[in-house]
């Protein structure tokens, strides 16, 4: 069974880091491109950030670039985000999501999210 | 950037077909991606490459894309389809991941 299990989301104040982690399970981990996917509760998805099976290449949405960075640990299994100057507009829930190549395929896993909350 | 627009709700009796629209300019030329999304749940892949099934997906699922439209169907649908649904794209000119504001789906 593959399982996809995010951590590390909670309470922290504007301005202030928080770094997530996703554990993967039952997948050939150094096969999936990965993703962080938030929204916010209410509303609908919005894609954060993309990183290719080997790190070689890493894309952000505009409004995270130069905030947020995502890494991988294949010999670990499991891929972060850490955020930096964190804003109310980034309260969200954190998605880790999986997906074997891109423009064709889509999130084939998903983790169930880490809520994050960016308030004073 | 490119821009996904889906109806925010739509409404459907068990046992009729439900076509859920996804907007986009020239979106024919991408490839789309569907999800479903209970309450409280992970998003789940339906289709993938515009009409693709992933394994495990009931055929009552089905998926077309053509000029600026892209269209999933759901056939004889049930009390358990209510969800939300988010179409999905790949902006090849930003290599962006651009998703749809998603529908609601309400069986009455």
């Amino acid at each position: 069974e593959v399982q996809l299990v995010e951590s590390g989301g909670g309470l922290v104040q504007p301005g202030g880091s928080l770094r997530l982690s996703c554990a993967a399970s039952g997948i050939t981990f150094r096969d999936f491109w990965l993703s962080w996917v938030r929204q916010v509760p209410g509303e609908g998805l919005e894609w954060v950030a993309n990183i290719k099976q080997d790190g070689t290449e890493t894309i952000y949405v505009d409004s995270v670039k130069d905030r947020f960075t995502i890494s991988r640990d294949n010999a670990k299994n499991s891929l972060y985000l850490h955020m930096s100057s964190l804003r109310a507009e980034d309260t969200a829930v954190y998605f880790c999501a999986a997906f074997p190549r891109p423009y064709s395929s889509g999130f084939d896993y998903w983790g169930h999210g880490t809520l994050v909350t960016v308030s004073s | 950037s490119y821009v996904l627009t889906q109806p925010p709700s739509l409404s459907v009796a068990p046992g009729k077909t439900a076509r859920m629209t996804c907007g986009g300019d020239s979106i024919g030329t991408k490839s789309v991606q569907w999800y479903q999304q209970r309450p409280g749940q992970a998003p789940v892949l339906l289709i993938y490459y515009d009409s693709d099934r992933p394994s495990g997906i009931p055929e009552r699922f089905s998926g077309s894309n053509s000029g600026n439209t892209a269209t999933l169907t759901l056939s004889r649908v049930e009390a358990g389809d209510e969800a939300d649904y988010y179409c999905q794209v790949w902006d090849v000119n930003t290599d962006h991941v651009i998703f749809g504001g998603g529908t609601k789906l309400t069986v009455l």
